[in-house]
């Protein structure tokens, strides 16, 4: 079964220095969405794509957070510079449809800034 | 602002007995329901969809709708240890995205 697959899997960092994810959704989902999980608590959302195209974006952090999709395929999200409050799993999933459709989610990356 | 509530837990149920873990959510017009099932550490992974009112099973799984209340429900039968995780309960609002609770922690007392 195809999978998303997320890069690394693990990354510590100290506060102020740049940290990036990378994201391939399953091959033919044109939507990506970026989530982070604060521990014990539910998925958030930070940023939406349909293509290349940012769909939603209200609730990623624009001052230290960006995040892109160039050819519509993988995408890299990246936080500069890292607080200590972005300690968090950040998950990546991809939507083959619309509503009727799951998301399904890649490994996550778990990011611990020191 | 649309809303997805569940009651953290613990929820503790004896191995072999009936698991019921419940969501309501903020918006008569939602669109479709999603359940998570999340181990320590891991990511979300899909255990059932639905989109209809009434009852929807699969294996020892079994989701209930109910629009007019506005709650969904996630029933599991025959509880097992490896039940024991986080749910998720996640709602399409008709946005194209998923809104999460915050989980419901379930652990299978064997």
């Amino acid at each position: 079964e195809a999978e998303v697959a997320q890069s690394p899997r693990y990354k510590i960092t100290e506060k102020s220095q740049a940290v990036a994810f990378w994201c391939d959704p399953i091959s033919g989902h044109a939507t990506l969405y970026w989530y982070r999980q604060i521990l014990g608590q539910g998925p958030e959302l930070l940023v939406q794509f349909q293509d290349e195209s940012v769909v939603d974006d209200s609730q990623l952090p624009k001052d230290r957070f960006s995040a892109e999709r160039l050819k519509g395929v993988d995408s890299t999200l990246k936080i500069q510079p890292a607080e200590l409050g972005d300690s968090a799993m950040y998950l990546c999933a991809s939507r083959q449809g619309q509503y009727n459709s799951p998301l399904h989610f890649g490994n996550g990356t778990r990011l611990t800034v020191t | 602002q649309k809303e997805v509530e569940q009651n953290s837990g613990p929820l503790s149920v004896p191995e072999g007995a009936i698991a019921s873990l419940n969501c309501t959510y903020s918006d008569r017009g939602s669109q479709s329901f999603f359940w998570y099932r999340q181990y320590s550490g891991k990511s979300p992974e899909l255990i059932m969809f639905i989109y209809s009112n009434g009852d929807k099973e699969d294996g020892r799984f079994t989701a209930q709708l109910n629009k007019a209340s506005q709650y969904v429900s996630l029933l599991i039968r025959d509880s097992q240890p490896s039940d024991s995780a986080t749910y998720l309960c996640a709602v399409d609002f008709g946005n194209e995205k998923l809104t999460f609770g915050t989980g419901t922690r379930l652990t299978i007392i064997p």
